[in-house]
């Protein structure tokens, strides 16, 4: 499987833009990159993915780099509902199943 | 749209039971996947299922086993219970299965064995 690395952890202040970068060297040609997150006591959320072109939704930006080897997570404003675990994860077709492979992951802690 | 739904959401049992999980996909959701997290291994995949077949399987040993409903219900079982099998199981449904396609967990249930 293809190997995402993230900082282990991020502060950030509310109400303020936060990136989360993601380091994916060995990325292939035809892998999405997924972002989720996990906040305390819940499931994992999807937040966003996307190929080659950034991306936005309601939630967030993608910021996809030209060679694809890195990405950068945008929350425009974070919140105290933003504090969570953010995994970036790099889905991959492997004979018939894109099964999504969470590594460790990142604490995002937001202060008031 | 009602989200995915996992019952129990809760779940005590004793080693050397089995147990059985079962996940509700989100209406028109044909995909469903399953993991577990443990604080030690964090989360892993166990299985994928659509339209009733297995499309893959995890590192699991032969004791967890699911399958799928033509409704795209999903259940996994566990048998001979070990300790070690404590953990959230979470179950995640997708519109179709395909990389482009994000996955929508559901709450887990939380499996404690005694």
């Amino acid at each position: 499987d293809a190997k995402t690395t993230q900082p282990n952890s991020m502060e950030s202040n509310e109400e303020e833009p936060v990136h989360l970068p993601c380091n994916h060297s060995t990325i292939s040609g035809t892998d999405y990159i997924h972002w989720y997150r996990q906040l305390p006591s819940q499931g994992p959320e999807y937040v966003i993915h996307g190929l080659t072109s950034n991306v936005n939704n309601r939630m967030a930006s993608l910021a996809i780099a030209e060679d694809r080897k890195s990405s950068t997570l945008i929350l425009h404003r974070a919140t105290l509902r933003d504090a969570a675990v953010y995994y970036c994860i790099l889905r991959a077709y492997q004979g018939g199943s894109e099964k999504l492979v969470f590594g460790k992951g990142m604490k995002l802690t937001v202060n008031p | 749209k009602a989200g995915v739904t996992q019952t129990p959401r809760y779940l005590i049992k004793t080693r050397g039971q089995q147990v059985t999980l079962s996940c509700s996909p989100i209406s028109g959701h044909r995909s469903v996947s399953w993991y577990q997290q443990t604080p030690g291994q964090g989360l892993q995949f166990l299985f994928e299922y659509f339209s009733e077949t297995q499309r893959n399987k995890g590192n699991f040993p032969g004791r967890f086993s699911g399958r799928q409903f033509s409704n795209s219900r999903s259940e996994m079982n566990v048998s001979t219970l070990e300790l070690g099998d404590s953990a959230l199981y979470l179950c995640a449904s997708s519109l179709y299965l395909g990389q482009n396609y994000e996955q929508y967990f559901g709450p887990g249930t939380r499996l404690t064995v005694t």
